[in-house]
């Protein structure tokens, strides 16, 4: 079946640094990825939708020059969150759809830790 | 899309059903049922999702009634490894329509 594969799984990284996270799928094309963010014991939030050779759209509340995202080719879209800062600690989890099934996959989230 | 109600938690003993149920009272006639799972720490696993019917699959059967207002997830014989979140999301088909979580039944299977 259809793979989502997220990188790093777990990442720490000083306040007021900026780190990248990849999702990539796979074995399939995606022109649309999503993006969520999950703090601990709380659902998974949609933070933005990742469109492939165009802009990505803000769920209302998501800053976008902090949560930088690149939908650059159609198996790779990443993630910056920006001058990271301790409350941004948070598990991110991108999803991809398949376009020939429009079945949605999910990566296996990454672990970010401000410190 | 339509906003679903679950229990914040269930226990199941292992090897019996479990049978997870959601309410979706608003829901439309274009918006299918969607169910997926989140086991500790990992990103969220697709289960099984239909529209009217009845639908199964290797890993469980989903019961939509027939006014469509609530669904059940039935897992036939649970496992300790079925102990995850499980969420019930109803959204239109087709293109660039997304996924919004509720906040899940947290399913605990017990030996």
């Amino acid at each position: 079946g259809a793979v989502v594969s997220q990188h790093p799984s777990r990442v720490i990284c000083k306040s007021g640094t900026s780190v990248k996270i990849e999702c990539r799928s796979l074995d399939f094309q995606a022109t649309t990825m999503f993006w969520y963010r999950q703090f601990p014991k709380q659902s998974l939030m949609l933070m933005a939708t990742s469109n492939e050779g165009s802009k990505a759209t803000y769920e209302q509340g998501v800053e976008k020059d902090k949560f930088l995202i690149n939908h650059a080719s159609l198996t790779l879209s990443t993630l910056t969150v920006t001058s990271a800062h301790p409350e941004d600690s948070s598990f991110y989890i991108c999803s991809a759809r398949e376009e020939v099934t429009y079945g949605y996959t999910f990566g296996s989230g990454t672990r970010l830790t401000v410190v | 899309d339509a906003k679903t109600t679950q229990p914040t938690s269930m226990d199941c003993a292992e090897g019996r059903a479990a049978n997870l149920p959601c309410n979706h009272s608003t829901i439309s006639g274009n918006e299918y049922v969607y169910w997926y799972r989140q086991i500790h720490s990992q990103g969220p696993q697709y289960i099984i999702h239909g529209l009217k019917n009845n639908e199964t699959n290797e890993m469980a059967s989903l019961i939509i009634t027939e006014d469509r207002k609530s669904s059940t997830l039935i897992l036939p014989h649970a496992t300790l490894r079925d102990t995850a979140v499980y969420y019930c999301i109803v959204r239109v088909g087709g293109n660039f329509n997304k996924f919004y979580f509720g906040s899940g039944t947290k399913l605990n299977v017990k030996p």
